[in-house]
């Protein structure tokens, strides 16, 4: 059973400019939540994709959007960043037909924006 | 709305000593409610849920809907213990939004 993985591990942007984070779920696993955790906080869901669609969408602005592939492997693309986007970024995975609230997270990519 | 609110950033006590990190919610319903832990270097992960009424690791956490709390306990705290824990709420209906609380840090001092 292969686990969560995100890439890439850190990046570094400059505001302005736009970023690509990428996710592949957990083996069987159909559904993908992003979240973003800034520092000192807990994780604040951004979007959930099911079956290569939103399923559902936290207090983000729409310069956050996503997609998810046939393989549920899932991305992240935030347009125009800002200064306040620095933080990680999780990737979760869960079996829609699972236990509610079982997610399975990445390792996370740490996002800094100058 | 729900919302989760952990009241302790930092909880210290040493090896051997009772734990107690605090959670309380906010829901409509009856909620389910999770602890997750993320030790150092590592991924958070689901440590225990409260409908399973399970012991992880020696931690229990019960329910108790009249305050509104799942307080996550362990009767003597080791020093792997040392992690920070999320309370988490997720929905019970529509998509799987999980909502955290802030973190609570636990340093088990030897």
């Amino acid at each position: 059973e292969t686990g969560v993985t995100q890439s890439p591990t850190h990046l570094i942007k400059t505001r302005g400019q736009q970023v690509t984070l990428r996710c592949s779920s957990q083996s069987g696993h159909n559904t993908v939540s992003w979240y973003q955790q800034a520092l000192g906080q807990g994780p604040q869901f951004i979007f959930q994709y099911y079956r290569e669609e939103e399923n559902g969408r936290g207090n983000f602005p729409p310069r956050f959007s996503g997609l998810q592939f046939p393989n549920y492997s899932s991305e992240l693309n935030v347009n125009a960043l800002e200064l306040d986007d620095s933080a990680l970024y999780l990737c979760a995975s869960s079996l829609t037909s699972g236990r509610v609230g079982e997610q399975y997270f990445g390792p996370g990519t740490r996002l800094t924006v100058t | 709305a729900q919302r989760v609110t952990q009241p302790e950033k930092l909880l210290s006590v040493f090896k051997g000593a009772p734990v107690e990190l605090k959670c309380n919610y906010s829901y409509s319903g009856s909620p389910e409610l999770f602890w997750y832990v993320q030790y150092s270097r590592q991924r958070l992960q689901l440590l225990l849920r409260h409908i399973s009424r399970e012991s992880i690791k020696g931690f229990t956490a019960d329910l108790n809907k009249g305050e509104t709390s799942f307080h996550l306990k362990k009767p003597f705290a080791q020093e792997e213990d040392s992690a920070m824990y999320y309370c988490a709420l997720p929905r019970k209906r529509g998509y799987q939004k999980v909502t955290f609380g802030i973190g609570t840090k636990l340093q088990v001092i030897p």
